[in-house]
């Protein structure tokens, strides 16, 4: 079956410019979790979707956003753009709940410059 | 509060040794999940198991093999006659089992295996 779908997979954008990731979940799995990986903090998690709401949410600020669609496709958008969220921003799709078995896609590297 | 640590942050071996990945945790817990992911240069992470903190069983998966010890706290990766396609970084996370909680990740350990 088909793994987790990230795109883009490359992204460069300007400072103050806002962005917009998109993940598609393995069939039939309804719960969508980001996190973000950097150099300096390592992995961390962002938030996670469930059936259209946001079911949990991380230490971010509200720059970070996100959303599900009714076929379990995620959204994220990170708005005002600094330097810090050069990231490889990651997302993981599961069947119900995040401390299953989550299965991760390729990651969006995002280039802030 | 939750904590992995995984104090390795770098190990090279020649192909063929085994190789163990330490990993400790911190967590109040009773019941938990650890797990640990391969991440290869194409940025993804690869699950390779999920544990729950009641099951102190040993596991072995072909070359990979897992030691969860409770009363240290550790959960360490062994690869077996390590192959050059093993090189990647290692992470283990851990999970509260209760409700619904994300992965709370180490800083992985970048393995390199020369051949």
């Amino acid at each position: 079956k088909a793994g987790v779908t990230q795109t883009p997979r490359y992204l460069i954008k300007t400072r103050g410019q806002q962005v917009t990731l998109s993940c598609s979940p393995i069939s039939g799995h309804r719960s969508v979790s980001w996190y973000q990986q950097t150099p300096g903090q390592g992995l961390q998690f962002l938030f996670e979707y469930f059936s259209e709401t946001q079911r949990n949410k991380g230490n971010f600020p509200g720059r970070f956003s996100g959303r599900q669609f009714s076929n379990s496709r995620s959204e994220m958008n990170v708005s005002t753009l600094e330097l810090g969220d050069l990231a490889l921003y990651l997302c993981a799709s599961s069947k119900d709940s995040m401390n299953t078995e989550a299965f991760f896609g390729q990651g969006t590297r995002l280039t802030v410059v | 509060a939750q904590k992995v640590t995984q104090a390795q942050t770098e190990i090279s071996v020649v192909e063929k040794e085994d190789v163990t990945l330490d990993c400790v945790y911190e967590t109040r817990d009773t019941t938990y999940y650890l797990f640990w992911y391969k991440q290869p240069p194409s940025g993804e992470l690869v699950f390779l198991i999920r544990r729950n903190s009641f099951d102190e069983q040993n596991e072995i998966s072909g070359r990979y093999s897992w030691n969860f010890q409770k009363s240290t706290s550790s959960f360490n990766f062994t690869i077996t006659a390590s192959q050059v396609v093993d090189s990647a970084v290692y992470f283990c996370a851990l999970s509260e089992a209760s409700g619904n909680t994300p992965l709370v990740f180490g800083k992985g350990t970048r393995l390199s295996v020369i051949a």
